[in-house]
């Protein structure tokens, strides 16, 4: 049985503060996609990572894949209201679904 | 708009009625998904679509639920006999093929389903 943990689970933060969340498995990621999910809405996929060591930058985020594609981080710096949202890092591989786990609830206040 | 649109957004109903509920893909996309968001849990899988066949139904809690897929295009998640556990954010996503995990798969709003 596959696990996927995200970690924390909460974190409620003030804006400029810089944070990293993390997801970890029990099995290697064949690839690892971070997705942000806004209140109502469907979750919004942020970046796709493959290869393991690979760092991927988007703006104020940076999302780590480890050596052995069993983990990642995504780090934002100064921190703003609009990150605020549910991160997600669903376990593809060789199935057809994405397996979510619970994500880490992130908000940003004034 | 191109995006993955559902109906309705928001549905209430009593326990033990049938429900319906719509998706409308990305056009052009050959995949598509279903997935429930309950309140404190993660988005669990239902089923997944490779055009008109469901080569996973794996996700399908009970045999109240079914879903089709007519045309390559819409899908209609029912549930019949509806449950207060039923009740859930139901989620719709497609991608241009069924290859998870390297293939972005694009969601629409959520049907918010509330059973009294």
């Amino acid at each position: 049985t596959q696990l996927l943990e995200q970690s924390p689970q909460f974190l409620s933060i003030q804006e400029g503060e810089n944070l990293t969340v993390y997801c970890n498995s029990s099995s290697v990621f064949s690839s690892l996609q971070w997705y942000r999910q806004e209140p109502g809405e469907g979750p919004v996929l942020l970046v796709t990572v493959v290869t393991g060591g690979e760092v991927k930058k988007l703006k104020r985020l940076t999302f780590q894949f480890g050596d052995a594609r069993k983990d990642s981080s995504l780090h934002i710096t100064a921190a703003q209201p609009g990150d605020t949202g549910l991160y997600l890092c669903p376990q593809g591989g060789g199935g057809n679904k994405l397996t979510f786990g619970t994500g880490t609830q992130l908000k940003v206040e004034l | 708009g191109a995006g993955v649109s559902q109906s309705p957004s928001n549905k209430v109903t009593e326990k033990g009625k049938d429900v319906e509920l719509r998706c409308d893909p990305i056009s052009g996309h050959t995949a598509l998904y279903w997935y429930r968001q309950s309140l404190g849990q993660g988005l669990e899988f239902l089923i997944y679509f490779q055009g008109n066949s469901a080569p996973d139904k794996s996700g399908l809690p009970s045999d109240r639920f079914s879903a089709e897929r007519t045309g390559g295009s819409v899908s209609t998640l029912t549930i019949q006999r509806t449950q207060q556990e039923d009740s859930a954010v139901y989620l719709c996503a497609s991608s241009l093929s069924g290859r998870a995990g390297g293939n972005e798969q694009f969601f629409g709003p959520g049907t918010r389903l509330t059973v009294l």
